[in-house]
């Protein structure tokens, strides 16, 4: 079965720090991996996807980038946060059941920028 | 381009009332449609999904039917339980390609005591 972990849960940090928010997914080989930002309450944004290593397309950057360094990694990234980061950010993956992809989130990391 | 719409923002009910969590949308091409629910501090979870017209889904005691003559896909449940209580998103891929979601802004769903 195929699992997906992101990391940190949780993260803190101040206007203008750096960021690094990794996502990594296990029992899928050569995965099409996505990222999505959700204000708080909000809709779900998608920001990135990568159908392959060293493949990512910007979807909203948001002063935002996206890396994927190996087939099952996929890690977002910022030199200087800003308060409008603040929000809920998700991975996800797609399974294709022949009729349709389907998206499959990840548990998310809760990101506070103050 | 593709839109969904779901009109209604917050929805408050009584445990045990039925449920209609309206979801429309515009695509020029073959509709795939899915209902997410998500729960507090929670992910988004998928709860439903379809592309044939007029055929009801059903999961978990929610349902909902894709008519394309008026291009709807409303969630329905006959019988809402406090656990009910969560954000749900309709969402709309016109290609059947998971990285061209495009969702709807969410409605609360409520339900009291």
């Amino acid at each position: 079965a195929q699992t997906i972990h992101q990391w940190p849960v949780a993260e803190i940090k101040a206007v203008g720090s750096p960021l690094s928010l990794g996502c990594t997914i296990k029992g899928k080989s050569s995965p099409n991996l996505y990222w999505y930002w959700q204000a708080t309450g909000g809709t779900l944004q998608q920001l990135f996807y990568s159908i392959t290593v060293g493949q990512v397309e910007s979807v909203v950057q948001l002063n935002l980038s996206a890396s994927r360094p190996k087939d099952d990694q996929f890690i977002l990234s910022t030199e200087k946060l800003l308060l409008s980061h603040s929000g809920f950010y998700l991975c996800a993956w797609v399974r294709d059941w022949g009729l349709a992809e389907t998206l499959y989130f990840g548990s998310g990391t809760r990101l506070t920028v103050l | 381009g593709d839109s969904v719409t779901q009109t209604e923002g917050l929805v408050t009910l009584t445990k045990g009332l039925p449920v209609m969590l309206n979801c429309t949308y515009q695509t020029t091409y073959s509709p795939f449609l899915f209902w997410y629910v998500q729960h507090l501090n929670e992910a988004p979870k998928l709860l439903l999904k379809s592309s044939t017209d007029n055929k009801r889904t059903e999961h978990q005691g929610f349902y909902a039917t894709l008519h394309k003559s008026s291009s709807s896909f409303h969630l329905q449940k006959s019988s809402v339980q406090l656990s009910d209580s969560a954000l749900y998103f309709c969402a709309l891929s016109d290609s059947g390609m998971g990285y061209k979601l495009t969702f709807g802004t969410g409605t609360s769903l409520l339900v009291d005591p």
